[in-house]
């Protein structure tokens, strides 16, 4: 099956600074990668997806990239804001499979 | 939230008795899953339900069950609740655009 692995598994970052989550999966067939945030007490929310047929995706302060070749999507997140503070977990699907998920990145920002 | 409604939020079982948890979605959707959520171990898949009466295992099945009789409700039964089993577990749906929605969890702890 699907391993997806995730680094860093914690990220400090300044107020204003960008971060950048990383993700590798194995299997070739995987072709959806959507982002969730997970703050306190709640449910993973989807904050951005990707689909293998992109390499690139952007949503104001948000962004995903795709490598199909190397097998590895990121998040990056430009000027950071306490509000980013949650767990953010990447994703690997196969349409009508089901979701592989990293392990979590919990990031701070800095005020 | 999508629709998706979990109970109970927050439950404490005594080790060897049964447990059910309950998913409720309201917008008809085929796929609905079980997660289990550990420190260091992510979102961990239980079971899967890809309509009404059909399930399958997920990579963690063990000491767990599964039905769904109506697309609205899929349930989760710990058939004899052991500590190990003290988790946070997430309901989600699968929309037809691929994304995966979650509920808000229910916290169980098996003393």
């Amino acid at each position: 099956g699907e391993n997806v692995e995730q680094h860093p598994s914690t990220l400090s970052v300044q107020e204003g600074d960008s971060a950048v989550i990383k993700c590798t999966y194995s299997d070739s067939a995987s072709n959806y990668f959507p982002w969730y945030k997970q703050e306190l007490g709640k449910g993973p929310q989807l904050i951005i997806d990707i689909r293998s047929n992109v390499g690139e995706k952007k949503d104001q302060r948000i962004a995903v990239t795709l490598n199909k070749t190397a097998k590895h999507f990121s998040l990056h997140i430009t000027e950071t804001q306490p509000e980013d503070s949650a767990v953010y977990f990447c994703a690997a699907s196969n349409t009508g499979n089901q979701f592989y998920f990293g392990t979590g990145t919990s990031l701070t920002v800095i005020p | 939230d999508a629709g998706i409604t979990q109970s109970p939020r927050h439950k404490v079982t005594e080790t060897g008795t049964p447990v059910t948890l309950r998913c409720h979605q309201t917008e008809n959707h085929r796929y609905m899953y079980w997660y289990r959520q550990d420190p260091g171990h992510g979102l961990r898949l239980i079971h899967y339900s890809y309509g009404v009466k059909d399930t399958d295992k997920g990579e963690v099945s063990d000491g767990y069950s599964v039905s769904r009789s109506k697309t609205e409700d899929f349930l989760l039964t710990l058939e004899s609740a052991t500590s190990s089993q003290t988790s946070v577990y997430f309901c989600a749906i699968r929309d037809k655009y691929d994304e995966a929605f979650f509920g808000q969890g229910t916290r169980l702890t098996v003393v």
